[in-house]
């Protein structure tokens, strides 16, 4: 398996500009995470899913934040408008629920607003 | 969601070992504590978990103390390739969530 696959790896965007950043679970896994990290706040836990339903959204910032998980291979985040205080890197995780529940994390997107 | 605290960083030696400790004293019965690690510029591995018994894997071993309120990672010889931010983090059963805090940076000398 490729393992999580996350895409753009790099994103610079001006400020109210939408973005929306993508990822691929591996495939089998229910869970699926959206992780934001700074230097100043570390690793944040937005949004997890299970089976494609949004379990825990309370680490989403604020309503210009929203993910969806349309079926089992895909999950977007998206940012409207954005701002330059969400430059950060964005992971994405998945999980399986049966076995070791390890999470798998792919490399991330740079998100760079200006 | 029960809390762990970590040294901010430490240091090794190459090839020696380590024992990097986490502190969950408000820890419930059913928790079961992760450790993962973070290589420079990748996102965040699973390293090893535990619920009351120590554990083995290729990477490392958990030591967990017998009223469970704190816990050791072990690796038994640290090589270059394991500078990293371990983190210790407590997952409530029946949840599939991560609460990551700020981590041990973990410094390899050569």
């Amino acid at each position: 398996d490729a393992g999580v696959i996350q895409s753009p790896r790099h994103e610079v965007t001006e400020m109210g500009q939408e973005v929306t950043l993508r990822c691929k679970p591996i495939s089998g896994h229910n869970s699926l995470f959206w992780y934001r990290q700074t230097m100043m706040r570390g690793l944040e836990l937005l949004i997890y899913f299970n089976n494609n339903v949004p379990i825990d959204d309370s680490g989403m910032p604020e309503d210009r934040f929203s993910a969806k998980m349309p079926n089992a291979s895909f999950s977007t985040l998206k940012i409207q408008p954005s701002e330059p205080r969400d430059s950060a890197v964005y992971f994405c995780a998945s999980s399986p629920q049966t076995g070791t529940p390890e999470a798998f994390f792919g490399q991330g997107t740079r998100l760079t607003v200006v | 969601d029960a809390k762990t605290t970590q040294p901010n960083s430490m240091e090794s030696n190459e090839e020696e070992p380590v024992h990097l400790p986490c502190n969950h004293s408000t820890i419930s019965g059913t928790d079961y504590i992760h450790w993962y690690r973070q290589l420079p510029s990748q996102g965040p591995e699973y390293v090893i978990h535990g619920l009351t018994s120590n554990v083995n894997n290729r990477m490392a071993s958990l030591a967990i103390a017998e009223d469970r309120k704190s816990s050791t990672l072990i690796l038994h010889r640290a090589t270059l390739r394991d500078a990293a931010v371990y983190y210790c983090i407590l997952r409530a059963s029946g949840t599939y969530k991560y609460i990551f805090g700020t981590g041990t940076r973990l410094k390899v000398l050569a």
